[in-house]
């Protein structure tokens, strides 16, 4: 079982919707969770970062944590075509590594 | 916001040759810094972990001698590439951790192409 599991993509959706990205973590002890955004030949960029359960808003995103379900996700209101890119899940338990899913590839259709 | 850096943003060198990627964090304070890979259309591959003022720590399957990486400060790591080849050829791409918020920032990316 991989440590940090997202879905691949390509996951489509219609400019303006809501985008939905999940992710799933197999450490309890985990506390800290991130959501990188990726554009194709370029590093990662932090969006977005959540350490308590429930939602954490900024502008367009919300991040969702749920430690019972082991769960993080990440909401994108009105979606716009430059959101289109690969979506990376971190989670990092204290002072350890950050572990990285494979990242879930999204595209905004105008 | 927290900048990282990297130093060349690409570099092209024969095989045979040592690159050196120098990664720095402009306005934070990094104890921490990851050095991943990342080669076409995959996902990213810790590489190692840097430390100030101490050893890294390498991932399974990397060469810690070929891959020599020094963290000398809380703003400054380095990864040499030693005797490149062809399979070598990649984009490396370093990551800081700031010492506070434990939020990890990427610098932009070094392409390495050895021909």
């Amino acid at each position: 079982q991989k440590e940090v599991e997202q879905n691949s993509g390509p996951l489509s959706v219609p400019e303006g919707a809501i985008a939905s990205l999940n992710c799933t973590y197999s450490d309890r002890g985990s506390q800290s969770f991130f959501w990188y955004r990726q554009y194709s030949g370029k590093s990662p960029e932090l969006i977005m970062s959540i350490y308590s359960n429930g939602d954490k808003e900024d502008g367009r995103f919300t991040a969702q944590l749920n430690k019972a379900s082991q769960y993080v996700s990440l909401l994108i209101r009105d979606s716009q075509p430059s959101d289109s890119a690969t979506y990376l899940c971190a989670v990092s338990s204290s002072a350890s590594k950050i572990i990285f899913g494979s990242g879930t590839r999204l595209s905004i259709r105008p | 916001g927290a900048v990282v850096s990297q130093h060349p943003s690409w570099v092209i060198c024969k095989s045979g040759t040592s690159v050196k990627i120098e990664c720095r964090s402009l306005d934070f304070q990094a104890t921490t810094m990851f050095w991943y890979r990342q080669f076409p259309k995959q996902s990213l591959m810790l590489m190692a972990t840097s430390n100030e003022g101490s050893k890294a720590t390498y991932e399974q399957g990397v060469e810690k001698d070929k891959f020599l990486i020094n963290h000398a400060s809380l703003t400054l790591s380095t990864l040499t590439v030693t005797s490149a080849h062809p399979e070598d050829s990649s984009f490396y791409i370093c990551s800081a951790r700031d010492r506070w918020s434990y939020e990890q920032y990427f610098g932009p990316g070094t392409r390495l192409t050895v021909t």
